[in-house]
């Protein structure tokens, strides 16, 4: 059973396109976040949820919307891809000071 | 703010060699050091915390109060170990994770 899992794995698009990610997470954690690993690794976080309420935004463009219809969910929805928005994007749940991540969604903007 | 730091982007050992991947965090109390390890293309997945003081794969890590570091460290390395590596700790609000920069371990045959 996977704990966490995002859709897709890999997203090839074109800049200025709209394009949606999604997780899921089954571990009955309240807390849910976007982490972006860019392409020398850096690993930072975007935003996070808990029990649908948005706590946390690090100052990221307003074309990244996240949408929590339920607290095992958190989709990430972004517009007008640019291509600096090229990168790795981890959702993770989080319980105890334990993070869980998803597989990853390697977008790649041309 | 907390903060953690990892000096080095990329450590590339032997095979067998010892490692010693370095994390220093800023000063708080009583911190909780985490680290975690990506496999080439896989999730990212805890590979050990402080408070349970355990060896995960052969890799330990201390916590050092007086120099505020969380090295991880494995006597002999395998070529599987090759990977990202991020040292982690919860934010002041316990919130979220503080991830330093990452380092890379290249272990060579």
């Amino acid at each position: 059973d996977t704990a966490v899992s995002q859709t897709p794995k890999y997203l090839v698009t074109q800049m200025g396109n709209d394009k949606s990610i999604k997780c899921e997470q089954n571990l009955g954690h309240d807390t849910m976040y976007w982490y972006k690993q860019d392409s020398k690794k850096f690993l930072k976080i975007m935003f996070s949820y808990n029990n649908k309420e948005l706590i946390i935004n690090e100052t990221v463009p307003n074309r990244f919307s996240p949408k929590s219809p339920d607290k095992a969910h958190l989709n990430l929805h972004i517009n007008s891809l640019e291509l600096g928005d090229s990168a790795v994007y981890f959702c993770a749940s989080f319980s105890g000071n334990y993070l869980h991540f998803g597989n990853g969604t390697r977008l790649t903007v041309t | 703010a907390q903060r953690v730091t990892q000096p080095e982007k990329l450590l590339s050992v032997f095979k067998g060699a010892p490692v010693e991947l370095k994390c220093n965090y800023s000063y708080s109390g009583s911190p909780e050091l985490f680290w975690y390890v990506q496999y080439s293309r896989q999730r990212l997945q805890l590979l050990l915390r402080h408070i349970s003081r355990e060896s995960i794969k052969g890799f330990t890590a201390d916590l050092n109060k007086g120099e505020t570091s969380f090295h991880l460290k494995k006597p002999f390395a395998q070529e599987e170990d090759s990977a990202m590596y991020y040292c982690a700790r919860p934010s002041n609000a316990g919130n979220m994770l503080t991830f330093g920069g990452g380092t890379r371990l290249m272990v060579k045959p």
